[in-house]
């Protein structure tokens, strides 16, 4: 099985900036998810990305996908001190594989 | 809808011990997958039950061992518990098998090997 590869593995930026992550990967998959972990609690479900779908949004988080260079980006705009958590791409391969995830954090 | 709940939230044994820690899904969600994070290894899956049945299993040992009841209620056991495998464990919920749908995650039990 496979595992994302975000990128950068931590972010640090000011609040009101806009926050940029990647995950890569190797093989097909049929969907990509994104979520979101507080400080060693458990996981939030953020975008679920399929295969044949290029762009996703859900509030101030932007999902993209390409398929053709096996890549996914997550946006958050307007940052704010509560997205301060860790950040999951999980790659849909007959069961979700998690990559190591990226620390956000945002200052005041 | 109530969330994902896991039982307990805390616990600490010691090596040589075994632990059963216990998932309740989501109403309606027959697939329930167990997760393993530590800071070593990251996100590691377990396994995944769906109507009772072991769907996949990921690489660990025969110690780690799981089930899942009629009413979808899914349990994972560790036994001879070793040091290494403090960690928080997390199961998810989700109305489809593999993967193929979002999973919703419960707040997790953190096990502690003294």
């Amino acid at each position: 099985s496979q595992q994302g590869e975000e990128d950068p593995q931590a972010l640090s930026i000011q609040e009101g900036e806009n926050a940029t992550m990647n995950c890569s990967y190797k093989t097909s998959i049929n969907n990509l998810q994104w979520y979101r972990q507080n400080s060693g609690r458990g996981l939030v479900h953020l975008i679920l990305i399929r295969s044949n779908e290029r762009e996703k949004h859900s509030g101030r988080l932007r999902v993209t996908l390409d398929t053709s260079k096996k890549s996914s980006s997550l946006l958050i705009t307007a940052s704010r001190a509560a997205d301060t958590a860790s950040y999951f791409c999980a790659l849909n391969d007959y069961k979700l594989s998690f990559g190591a995830g990226t620390t956000v954090t945002v200052r005041a | 809808k109530a969330g994902v709940t896991q039982t307990p939230r805390y616990l600490i044994k010691t090596r040589g011990q075994q632990v059963t820690l216990s998932c309740s899904p989501i109403s309606g969600h027959r697939s329930v997958s167990w997760y393993q994070q530590t800071p070593g290894q990251g996100l590691q899956f377990l396994f995944e039950y769906f109507s009772e049945t072991q769907r996949n299993k990921g690489n660990f040992p025969g110690r780690f061992s799981g089930r899942q009841f009629s009413n979808s209620r899914s349990e994972m056991n560790v036994s001879t518990l070793e040091l290494g495998d403090s960690a928080l464990y997390l199961c998810a919920s989700s109305s489809l098998a593999g993967g193929q749908d979002t999973q919703y995650f419960g707040p997790g039990t953190r096990l502690t090997v003294l």
